[in-house]
């Protein structure tokens, strides 16, 4: 399938609980950040975005957490669901032209009922 | 509204043939994007239209793509010819104004 020689980080969570996923970027110049939700067969789907004047946004039950300081992205999820089960991507602008974002590897999120 | 399509949603083809992706974008979206992912790597940005001008195409990876968006209405995405480290998914996006990318489901192009 598709994720076959990319090897992606798994979090595994009960139904229920409050997922955090995490995301490391290395550029200081990014100033606009996304993530993403692809579903097995489909195209990433937008979750939140956030910029980098912001530390923080909220949205249904997700939250994003930026600390620049550290150029660490987050992605809180609460009371999860079955259905947000998928691989997880945050993305980012360097400053280059609308719609050229650097995605990261991916984090697989496994619910279990 | 109907979102991004993409046609086909397979292709399997043999090492230096051509293959035609096609890209429909919401209607109205004036902005369109590329994207792929090959086997073991990110999803990348391949290019930019802002209806039928190329606004960014520092991604496309040589020579052999080929995008166009005549009247800027839908996209097409020509690899010719197709090598073997081409295969992955080839996403196409669209969006009316501002970051809010519309992803379709992607074209898994196999070279063999």
């Amino acid at each position: 399938g598709e994720s076959v020689g990319l090897h992606l980080p798994t979090l595994s969570v009960q139904e229920g609980d409050n997922s955090i996923i995490n995301c490391a970027y290395s550029n200081s110049a990014s100033d606009y950040f996304i993530w993403y939700k692809q579903e097995s067969g489909k195209g990433p789907q937008f979750i939140i975005d956030i910029r980098s004047n912001m530390d923080k946004r909220q949205g249904q039950r997700v939250t994003v957490l930026l600390n620049k300081t550290v150029k660490h992205l987050s992605l809180q999820i609460a009371a999860t669901q079955p259905g947000d089960s998928a691989v997880y991507f945050c993305a980012e602008n360097r400053g280059g032209s609308q719609g050229n974002l650097i995605f990261g590897k991916g984090t697989k999120l496994s619910v279990k009922p | 509204e109907a979102g991004v399509t993409q046609f086909p949603s397979h292709s399997v083809i043999e090492k230096g043939q051509t293959v035609t992706l096609r890209c429909d974008p919401i209607s109205g979206h004036d902005n369109l994007y590329w994207y792929r992912r090959v086997m073991g790597k990110e999803i990348k940005f391949l290019l930019h239209f802002v209806k039928e001008s190329k606004q960014d195409e520092s991604g496309m990876p040589n020579n052999r793509f080929l995008a166009e968006r005549t009247g800027g209405t839908y996209s097409t995405l020509k690899v010719q010819p197709a090598e073997l480290e081409d295969s992955g998914v080839y996403f196409c996006a669209s969006s009316l104004q501002g970051w809010t990318l519309h992803f379709g489901n992607g074209t898994r192009l196999t070279v063999t």
